[in-house]
């Protein structure tokens, strides 16, 4: 099966400047997960979608990440205004459900590096 | 206030022998732990799991132990192979449905 695509890769834009990112699950993953890692740290999870709602955005700063899961399928996380601290590995997750992810664990994406300069 | 630690950055191994790799959590309503291995460049890759009500689960070189009394688990290579050379997350699961990762262990494996 495919797995979880990510784009862009890369991406640097200065501070205050936005920035979106994509994730496209595989087939079939109703739960998705988007995740920031700073360099030296474990990856945080921001928000998890099951569907197209929302089950978990607590720890989304919510005054500048947004983040939609349009038709159940495809994801955007989006940062507006970007601040210098938000540099970091952006990973998305899917799994079947939440359950069948702690058995057989989340399939993350590559993820996107993003530095904010 | 991180309530999964890694406390080892790093750990070297020769070849064949046993890695160990350990993780140190606080909440005891943590109800899963998962193992992911991560290769620079990628995302991290699931390894192995382990239910709260379970002390044990092996999958093949894999094995992790739970000791909840302790609140500490550990992740067991045997044989180790260069090819396990990676950064090493363990991550806890709560009822919330939120998994918490430890800030990863930089494992190389020595020809």
């Amino acid at each position: 099966e495919a797995g979880v695509a990510q784009s862009p890769r890369y991406k640097i834009i200065e501070k205050r400047q936005s920035v979106a990112f994509w994730c496209n699950p595989i087939s079939g993953h109703a739960t998705l997960y988007w995740y920031q890692q700073i360099l030296g740290q474990g990856p945080k999870l921001l928000i998890q979608f099951q569907n197209n709602g929302v089950v978990d955005d607590s720890q989304l700063p919510k005054d500048r990440f947004s983040a939609e899961r349009l038709k159940g399928v495809d994801s955007t996380l989006k940062i507006q205004p970007a601040k210098l601290e938000d540099s970091a590995v952006y990973l998305c997750a899917s799994s079947l459900d939440s359950g069948t992810g702690l058995i057989y664990g989340y399939t993350f994406g590559s993820g996107t590096r993003l530095t904010v300069v | 206030d991180q309530q999964v630690k890694q406390n080892s950055p790093s750990l070297s191994v020769q070849e064949g022998r046993i890695s160990i790799l350990n993780c140190d959590y606080t909440n005891s309503m943590f109800d899963y732990f998962l193992w992911y291995k991560k290769y620079p460049a990628e995302g991290p890759t699931f390894l192995i799991s382990i239910s709260s009500i379970k002390d044990k689960n092996e999958d093949g070189r894999f094995t992790v132990f739970l000791n909840k009394s302790a609140k500490h688990l550990s992740l067991h290579i045997v044989p180790s192979q260069p090819g396990d050379s990676a950064v090493y997350f363990c991550a806890a699961h709560n009822a919330g449905n939120m998994l918490t990762f430890g800030g990863g262990t930089r494992l190389m494996v020595k020809p």
